[in-house]
């Protein structure tokens, strides 16, 4: 079985402030994919960055970047000075090898005060 | 920009009844999948349907659920005999191939009272 974990279910902080969303993963499946999802309050969710597990190159978009670690089955979130926009909550997500499983994480709830 | 398409956004059900949620997922995709996810919680996996049959399915997944794709077009999720407990948000997704994101529909609000 596969699992995500979240273990931040909230965060706060002040615009402008960088924060990380952290995510870890569990699987016995040596490829898989990994995925971060933004749902806003409005309730859709809206696929953020893809990586798969031979390709622990970081990413950066804009204020937003991913650090893939998988010597400690990671992939960790981070988005340089927050903005109100950024409210939302946050999956990860893993999708196994057949790809016929995607596990999302509990989320985490980002709140972002001006 | 094509798109997961769910009919209807919001349903209303009595305790008991059944109701059958739509999807149109995206021509050309390969995957399809149902989740639920109970107001304020975690997305939850339901079921996921490739090369028209069940590929994967969690404990949730149990004989008051069943899903089709009646026509190479529609993916429903069909829920027996509502509890109140299955008042959720269900979400379809789909994907064109084993190693892409899955695109998800805008929902469908299940109100069973």
């Amino acid at each position: 079985a596969q699992k995500v974990t979240q273990a931040q279910t909230e965060i706060s902080v002040v615009e402008k402030e960088d924060v990380t969303l952290d995510c870890v993963y569990e699987t016995r499946d040596t490829t898989y994919y990994l995925f971060w999802y933004k749902q806003p309050p409005s309730g859709e969710l809206v696929f953020l960055i893809r990586r798969n597990s031979f390709d622990e190159q970081n990413e950066i978009s804009g204020r937003y970047s991913w650090n893939f670690q998988k010597s400690t089955s990671s992939f960790n979130f981070t988005i340089t000075a927050s903005q109100v926009v950024d409210s939302a909550v946050y999956f990860c997500a893993l999708l196994n090898n057949a790809g016929n499983m995607l596990t999302f994480g509990g989320g985490t709830r980002l709140m972002v005060k001006p | 920009e094509p798109e997961v398409t769910q009919t209807p956004s919001h349903q209303v059900t009595q305790m008991g009844q059944e109701v059958i949620l739509r999807c149109v997922p995206i021509s050309n995709h390969l995957y399809f999948y149902w989740y639920r996810q109970i107001l304020g919680q975690k997305v939850e996996f339901l079921v996921s349907f490739y090369n028209n049959e069940i590929s994967e399915k969690s404990e949730i997944f149990d004989d008051q659920f069943s899903v089709e794709r009646p026509d190479g077009s529609n993916f429903t999720l069909k829920i027996r005999s509502t509890k109140l407990e299955d008042s959720a948000m269900y979400f379809c997704a789909s994907r064109p191939t084993e190693d892409t994101e899955a695109f998800f529909g805008q929902g469908t609000r299940l109100t069973v009272v």
